[in-house]
């Protein structure tokens, strides 16, 4: 079946860049998500890419997407403590969305 | 405020007990989810929901039952035939058109067994 897959943990020192990759098999995907875990809660939609795009800048999130080695990356500029949390990669289509395991992201001062 | 709310937060189950968690939607939204999360693991698909009165099964149905009487509403039970049900259980929802799948959750239940 489909598959995603990413690293399990990331841990970067406040005011560095951070840098999730994500991998997945599902070509037919037209759009690509992260979303944002804090503990005890639901899943936050961080961001998009539609599968035609290469690179999506919002603020201090950039997304690059190589469809053609179906890999993804969410690089966070400036990463505070607030951005500690297990980040989601999703690949899917119409109602169908398959997740990574998601990183946890641990930011040390 | 338009959202996505699931009670309660957190919910205990006896041995051989069905249990109902709820999740109700303001966004008017077609589409309904319910995914299952297990520590270290990501979210696998329980149920979903299309349109009103219709729904299908997910990759891992069994032992749970849904239904879809109201537009905004999309219960979810766990029946006394899932062996293993503690786990943090998450709603969503999404419009239900080709080119506009995003879904948006909600905050989640956690249940555990007594």
């Amino acid at each position: 079946g489909e598959d995603v897959e990413q690293s399990l943990f990331l841990s970067v020192r406040e005011g560095d860049s951070s840098v999730i990759n994500c991998t997945y098999t599902d070509s037919s995907s037209t759009y690509l998500y992260w979303y944002k875990q804090e503990p005890g809660a639901g899943l936050q939609l961080l961001t998009y890419i539609f599968s035609n795009m290469d690179m999506k800048q919002d603020q201090r999130l950039t997304v690059l997407l190589n469809k053609k080695d179906k890999h993804l990356s969410l690089r966070i500029a400036d990463t505070q403590t607030g951005d500690s949390a297990i980040y989601f990669c999703a690949s899917g289509g119409y109602n169908k969305l398959i997740f990574g395991a998601g990183t946890r992201l641990a930011v040390h001062p | 405020d338009g959202g996505i709310t699931q009670s309660p937060k957190y919910l205990f189950r006896k041995e051989g007990q069905n249990v109902t968690l709820s999740c109700e939607q303001n966004l008017n939204h077609d589409a309904m989810y319910w995914y299952r999360q297990d520590p270290g693991q990501g979210l696998r698909l329980i149920y979903y929901s299309q349109i009103v009165n219709d729904f299908q099964k997910g990759d891992i149905a069994e032992g749970y039952s849904v239904s879809r009487e109201k537009k905004e509403s999309f219960p979810l039970t766990v029946t006394s035939a899932q062996k293993n049900p503690t786990a943090f259980y998450l709603c969503a929802s999404s419009i239900a058109r080709p080119g506009e799948e995003t879904q948006y959750f909600g905050p989640g239940t956690r249940l555990l067994v007594l």
